[in-house]
């Protein structure tokens, strides 16, 4: 079985940088084909895509953030780190991990972690 | 970007109706579409990917049809536990995109 949690912060300040954990269990990233994303949902929003990073450390970001984020991976921690620089009120969502499927699906989505960008 | 168009933007129904969501994309994605289920306060759940391959473990009231444009989501006959959000996504190009969501809630 495939699950994933999100672990961070749940309130920042405008400006600084937001460090998100997605911690899984039930595959390896080292696992051809397979990725782990981040996508987010502002309260009562639609969702995002943010970032995409794949077995072979090949990475994909949402253009409008590009300059913003960074995704790594832990492969023997079983980890996925995503920062986003310079945080505002307008970040503010819950922030979900999702597994990507060796047929570029996402199934199964962590919780989500909701992080409020407030002074 | 590709935008991705649902509607309606919320739909009223009865338990064993037939339920029709469509979702609309600004250039063709093939067959690059996938549905979600979303309840409150619950992390979203894939139902259909490749535009009408029912993911396991979802019940075959649930079927998804299209191809390069226009796209349908239609849930057979609805039951109490349907009653969610619906999400459809395009993953024929990055940045992969959502619909803005379709609200389906008891009449």
């Amino acid at each position: 079985q495939i699950t994933l949690r999100e672990s961070g912060p749940t309130l920042v300040k405008p400006t600084q940088t937001l460090t998100l954990t997605c911690t899984f269990s039930g595959f390896s990233l080292s696992t051809s084909g397979l990725g782990v994303g981040w996508i987010r949902q502002p309260p009562g929003k639609a969702l995002e895509w943010l970032a995409l990073i794949y077995w072979d450390d090949d990475k994909r970001y949402s253009p409008s953030l590009r300059n913003r984020l960074t995704i790594t991976k832990d492969t023997s921690k079983n980890q996925v780190v995503l920062t986003m620089t310079n945080m505002d009120p307008v970040d503010t969502a819950t922030y979900h991990c999702v597994h990507r499927q060796t047929n570029n699906w996402f199934d199964p989505w962590g919780q989500g972690t909701l992080v409020t960008v407030s002074s | 970007d590709i935008q991705m168009t649902q509607s309606p933007s919320s739909v009223s129904a009865s338990v064993g109706d037939r339920v029709t969501i469509t979702c609309r994309a600004s250039q063709g994605i093939s067959s690059w579409l996938a549905w979600y289920q979303q309840k409150p306060g619950k992390a979203p759940k894939l139902l259909i990917y490749t535009a009408s391959s029912l993911q396991s473990g979802v019940p075959s009231r649930f079927s998804g049809s299209g191809s390069g444009t226009d796209f349908t989501l239609t849930i057979s006959s609805l039951q109490p536990e349907d009653f969610a959000t619906y999400f459809c996504q395009q993953s024929n190009s990055f940045p992969y995109t959502f619909g803005q969501g379709t609200k389906l809630d008891i009449k």
